[in-house]
């Protein structure tokens, strides 16, 4: 258990839909990270926030977007869903910006 | 971050030392060698990482050769468990940037019992 909790762990949704993706670092982590894992993509970063503000974009969409909250929770918001969306989607945590992070287990999120 | 090259497959039988190569030849002098795993489709796990010294932990070593062009992580007693995909990640520690973990394909190791 890496300490990093994501919610869901399945997600079954259709076409056009938002969803709301949500990530509890480890206690006393700081930094949070975003990564889409599919299956002919691998392990895609996609942003990161560090105590409450975005330091680093990835290769994240337009209708994708994060944020992250005062008790350092982070949130991953997808919009107008597509087929090609369907991938895990993983986030880990670190105590500070660039030390060795932890992976959650991810949430998979499949688009109908 | 620097490129890394790693096989992409790699055997070995259990019980045995499993050890995986990674090049890093355009390495910088302030990239550390990280190494992560991945079990089937679990969240990657953190094994270790290093500067120019060699690294040992519970669950691995890492050897970086002196030029830091390239770095073996040895896994001492390969189990069963052990099977997954390793990527070799090298990765600036400014602490003022900040990037995201860069992951290659990695090697997947399988383990034979």
């Amino acid at each position: 258990d890496s300490g990093v909790t994501q919610t869901p762990k399945h997600l079954i949704t259709a076409t056009g839909q938002r969803v709301t993706l949500r990530c509890s670092p480890r206690s006393g982590d700081l930094s949070v990270y975003w990564y889409q894992q599919s299956l002919d993509q691998g392990l895609q970063f996609l942003i990161q926030y560090y105590n409450g503000e975005e330091r680093a974009k990835g290769n994240i969409l337009e209708r994708f977007s994060a944020q992250q909250f005062p008790d350092l929770h982070s949130e991953l918001n997808l919009s107008s869903l597509e087929l090609g969306d369907s991938a895990l989607y993983f986030c880990a945590s670190s105590r500070r910006q660039n030390t060795e992070a932890f992976f959650g287990q991810g949430t998979r999120l499949t688009v109908v | 971050d620097a490129k890394t090259t790693q096989p992409p497959s790699m055997d070995c039988a259990e019980g045995r030392a499993a050890n995986l190569p990674c090049n890093h030849s355009t390495i910088s002098g302030n990239e550390y060698v990280y190494w992560y795993r991945q079990i089937h489709s679990q969240g990657p796990q953190y094994i270790i990482h290093g500067l120019k010294n060699n690294e040992t932990n519970e669950m691995a070593s890492l050897i970086i050769t002196e030029d830091r062009k390239s770095s073996t992580l040895i896994l001492p007693h390969a189990t069963l468990r052990d099977t997954a995909v390793y990527y070799c990640i090298v990765r600036a520690f400014s602490g003022g940037g900040a990037d995201g973990l860069t992951f290659g394909k990695g090697t997947h190791l399988i383990i034979q019992p």
